[in-house]
């Protein structure tokens, strides 16, 4: 099984453009969630969903927007890139009260 | 509003010797996991507390959670070369939202 992937694995944007980040999870997972990782910051919350269709805000959805049209996936939207968004990007995935299993990351640059 | 602050944020140890770190959280929770991370990889998952008092070892690392005092700790026997790693505590927000916030993380430099 491949668990949680995400794509792409880098990608280098300039100011204002946009893109999107894919999460694909195999293990029939109800939630979804999408972390962004900052050198000393841990991992914080962009957006969440727990179930197809649904998505709800975490703790910096400011400049993002996500979609979950089908339960294995879990889209991730930059609107308008600014550079405050460069950082290590990571799609998790869990059942209710089971640990989450984490993609590989994503490595955006804005420059 | 869920916080978790995690103690210490860099800890640099000798091999042979012990230590604990510690995760701290401000509300009530009934789930608290425990992850490592290798540099430039992604997050793997050690351990799950799901009750108070409850107490889960693997090799030289060993979990507790005492949700009384809203407090985990992540205790490291004999340390060894291959623990060295940034380990996380995240905790689950009980507000029904199901979603997790996570500790800033302990970097752990194992020294021979």
């Amino acid at each position: 099984n491949a668990g949680v992937t995400q794509t792409p694995k880098f990608r280098v944007l300039k100011t204002g453009q946009s893109m999107t980040l894919l999460c694909a999870q195999d293990m029939n997972h109800e939630y979804m969630y999408w972390y962004r990782q900052d050198p000393g910051m841990g991992l914080r919350l962009i957006h969440y969903s727990v179930g197809e269709g649904t998505t709800a805000k975490g703790e910096v959805p400011d400049g993002y927007n996500v979609s979950r049209l089908k339960k294995q996936n879990f889209l991730l939207g930059l609107e308008s890139a600014a550079p405050s968004q460069t950082s290590v990007y990571f799609c998790a995935s869990s059942d209710q009260r089971a640990p989450q299993h984490f993609g590989d990351g994503t490595r955006l640059s804005i420059l | 509003e869920l916080k978790v602050e995690q103690n210490p944020l860099f800890l640099s140890m000798q091999e042979g010797k012990n230590y604990t770190i510690y995760c701290n959280y401000s509300t009530t929770s009934d789930r608290l996991y425990w992850y490592r991370q290798d540099p430039g990889k992604s997050l793997e998952s050690l351990f799950v507390l799901l009750s108070n008092g409850a107490v889960k070892q693997e090799g030289r690392l060993m979990a507790s959670l005492d949700t009384k005092a809203r407090l985990s700790t992540l205790h490291i026997t004999a340390a060894v070369h291959d623990l060295s790693a940034t380990y996380f505590c995240a905790v689950g927000d009980t507000s029904g939202t199901y979603k997790y916030i996570f500790g800033t993380g302990t970097r752990l430099k194992v020294l021979a």
